[in-house]
């Protein structure tokens, strides 16, 4: 069955930097659109981030755009989110989730990793 | 970026009752929206792709509709386990847009 299983997340001081992990497995990652999404404290869902199947087509939100950057290996199945400059805004519950190859909607998410920006 | 306004922010049912959920596009976005459920703790869940197709293993009694700027949700016959947060999402064009949740509680 289809897995995503973050990791990276937990405390970090404003301006620092972190990197978010997703493991996938039961699908081929090669050939599947990949996104992050974030949901600060008792709000929604915030879309930040989309990396086409080979990678070769990148999209961020307004809000995290020349902060954050999003890679895969698809020889690790493992999807990243390097996220400098990090402020307190940017704490949140992050997600990953599986795209498609040929459409970019959500289809299935991991259950998330809580990064908290404070000092 | 296109603007998504859900609405209502949260509304109250019975079991049993019919509610809706609509998402307004700030500009055309063909049927190009997914509709999510959220329950507390949990990640979110696809219930309906482009605009009104049911996504495999989503319960019957949701239906989804619209094209180009408003878009429905409708959940039939209201069940104990749907009692959750809705989001809509449009995937027509980056940055993709979320609306703000819905939130449909017990009555």
């Amino acid at each position: 069955q289809v897995q995503l299983v973050e990791s990276g997340g937990g405390v970090v001081q404003p301006g620092v930097s972190r990197t978010l992990s997703c493991v996938a497995s039961g699908f081929r990652l090669s050939e599947s659109g990949m996104h992050w999404v974030r949901q600060a404290p008792g709000k929604g869902l915030e879309w930040l981030t989309l990396i086409h199947y080979d990678g070769s087509s990148k999209y961020y939100a307004d809000s995290v755009k020349g902060r954050f950057t999003i890679s895969r290996d698809n020889s690790k199945n493992t999807l990243y989110l390097q996220m400098d400059s990090l402020r307190p805004e940017d704490t949140a519950l992050y997600y990953c989730a599986k795209g498609g190859r040929f459409y970019d909607r959500i289809d299935f998410w991991g259950q998330g990793t809580l990064v908290t920006v404070s000092s | 970026a296109i603007q998504m306004t859900q609405s209502p922010s949260s509304l109250s049912a019975s079991v049993g009752d019919t509610v809706t959920i609509t998402c307004r596009a700030s500009q055309g976005i063909r049927n190009d929206l997914g509709w999510y459920q959220q329950k507390p703790g949990k990640a979110p869940k696809l219930l309906i792709f482009a605009a009104s197709t049911l996504q495999s293993g989503v319960p019957l009694r949701f239906s989804g509709s619209g094209s180009g700027t408003d878009f429905t949700l409708t959940i039939s016959s209201l069940q104990p386990e749907d009692f959750a947060t809705y989001y809509c999402l449009q995937d027509y064009n980056y940055p993709l847009t979320f609306g703000g949740g819905t939130k449909v509680e017990i009555k």
